[in-house]
């Protein structure tokens, strides 16, 4: 069966550090989105991309980037982790239209 | 500024009762309105949509209303089950993008 993955599941890493939070889908989707869910703001758009080789900043961009070499893989690196960056991250893929497949999620903790 | 407001963080209904979850927008430009539901440690899965052009959508014990005028839409779940007890978020289009816009969730408990 076609599913969306992601990893790791939880990860705790320090200030400052480098991290790449990784997505893998096998629904062979153009579309893949990834968002953060904080108490308070819901799930807000952090990067997508539409394809290979195409990626676009989404409302909190900021501190994130995005690399689409690949129709499966879309991972999230944070450059410089910071205690505002703790979160539970979800990534989603779609065909088109509006038919998300959400993963289960990372649950980052910057300390 | 938040395009798509939910503005009850949670919400409490008997087994059997109905269930009614409200969802705020402020673009009109949205065209399709749809929503999720997220158990804990589980990503979110979608549970019915509409579209800009119609007023309402039913499926099974869930119904979502749309109300143009107003931006406003509402789902309503009948009855309501323990199992439905999740957090819902409402989500829009804007015209042909392909991302969505979410709400920030409303925490539905149902008691036994």
């Amino acid at each position: 069966d076609a599913e969306i993955t992601q990893s790791p599941r939880h990860k705790i890493t320090e200030t400052g550090r480098q991290v790449t939070l990784a997505c893998h889908q096998t629904w062979n989707h153009n579309n893949m989105f990834w968002y953060r869910q904080d108490l308070g703001h819901g799930l807000r758009l952090i990067h997508y991309s539409y394809g290979v080789h195409d990626t676009n900043k989404g409302e909190v961009s900021d501190g994130y980037s995005v690399s689409r070499s690949n129709t499966e893989d879309l991972p999230l690196t944070l450059e410089s982790a910071a205690s505002s960056q703790t979160s539970v991250y979800f990534c989603a893929s779609s065909p088109g239209g509006v038919g998300y497949t959400f993963g289960s999620g990372t649950r980052l903790t910057v300390v | 500024d938040q395009q798509v407001k939910q503005n009850s963080p949670s919400l409490s209904v008997q087994e059997g009762r109905i269930s009614i979850l409200n969802c705020d927008y402020t673009n009109s430009m949205f065209d399709y309105f749809l929503w999720y539901k997220k158990y804990p440690a589980e990503g979110p899965t979608f549970l019915i949509s509409i579209s800009s052009i119609k007023d309402k959508n039913e499926d099974g014990r869930f119904t979502v209303f749309l109300n143009k005028s107003a931006k406003h839409l509402s789902l309503h779940i009948v009855p309501s089950q323990p199992g439905d007890s999740a957090v819902y978020f409402c989500a829009a289009r804007l015209g042909s993008a392909r991302q969505l816009t979410f709400g920030s969730g409303t925490q539905l408990t149902v008691l036994p």
